[in-house]
C-alpha cells in the first residue's frame, strides 16, 4: 500500500524558512517522479514543484522559484521542500504526491497534507 | 506556462442528474490531462488520467473525454457521495498546472 506522510509544517514569520518532508512507502521510490502541491485556505490547488525519480530533473512554479527547492533522498525514500523567504501568501496546506511516471505524470497518490502558516 | 480554464466554477445538481464539467487548455496537451475529486478537509483523489482512463476503484459513472485543448468530465448519474470539488490538471510537461476547480453542490 502506497503511503505518503508529510511533516514539517507550522507557524513561521514572514522572511523565515521551513523544510517540509514527505516519507514514502509501499513503492520503489526512485522509479517515480514526486511532487508538491499547495492549497491556500478556501482556494484551489496550485502545483508547486516536481522532481524526477532520479532527482536529476526538477521544475518549480514561478510563484516560488528562487525561494523553494525540491529534493529527494532516495536512500531514505523521502521527498523534501526547502522553503526560504516565506511570504504571507505562501500560507497553505502543502501536499506531496506521487506521479505515475518516472519524469512526471498524473498524481496517483497524495499525502494528507501539512499546514504552513506565515504570519507575524 | 499552460493555463487551464474550467467551467463552470460552481454547479447545483440533484441526485440522478447527468453533469458535465469542461476544461480548456491554453495550448495543445494531447491527452495529458487528469481529473481529481476533493472533499472538504481531505486530499484530492485521482479519478481519471490520460484524459479518459479511470483510476482503479473509481465508479464507472465517471468518464472523461477530449484531446488537444478541450476536455470533459461527465458523471452519468450523480450519487450523494459525488458532491465535492473537481479539478482538472495538465501534465504535458514537468511544469504542471490545475484548473481553478468546480464546486458541485446539491440542488
Amino acid at each position: 500500500e502506497v503511503q505518503l506522510l508529510e511533516s514539517g509544517g507550522g507557524l513561521v514569520q514572514p522572511g523565515g524558512s521551513l523544510r517540509l518532508s514527505c516519507a514514502a512507502s509501499g513503492f520503489t521510490f526512485g522509479d517515480f517522479a514526486m511532487n508538491w502541491v499547495r492549497q491556500a485556505p478556501g482556494k484551489g490547488l496550485e502545483w508547486v514543484s516536481t522532481i524526477s525519480g532520479s532527482g536529476v530533473s526538477s521544475s518549480t512554479a514561478d510563484s516560488v522559484k528562487g525561494r523553494f527547492t525540491i529534493s529527494t533522498d532516495n536512500s531514505k525514500n523521502t521527498l523534501f521542500l526547502q522553503m526560504n523567504s516565506l511570504r504571507v501568501e505562501d500560507t497553505a496546506v502543502y501536499y506531496c504526491a506521487k506521479a505515475d511516471l518516472f519524469n512526471w505524470g498524473a498524481f496517483h497518490y497524495w499525502g494528507q497534507g501539512t499546514l504552513v502558516s506565515v504570519s507575524s | 506556462d499552460i493555463q487551464m480554464t474550467q467551467s463552470p466554477s460552481a454547479l447545483s445538481a440533484s441526485v440522478g442528474d447527468r453533469v458535465t464539467i469542461t476544461c480548456r487548455a491554453s495550448e495543445r496537451i494531447s491527452t495529458w490531462l487528469a481529473w481529481y475529486q476533493q472533499k472538504p478537509g481531505k486530499a484530492p483523489k485521482l479519478l481519471i488520467y490520460k484524459a479518459s482512463n479511470l483510476d482503479t476503484g473509481v465508479p464507472s459513472r465517471f468518464s472523461g473525454s477530449g484531446s488537444g485543448t478541450e476536455f470533459t468530465l461527465t458523471i452519468s448519474s450523480l450519487q450523494p457521495d459525488d458532491f465535492a470539488s473537481y479539478y482538472c490538471q495538465q501534465y504535458n510537461t514537468q511544469r504542471s498546472s490545475f484548473g481553478q476547480g468546480t464546486k458541485l453542490e446539491i440542488k
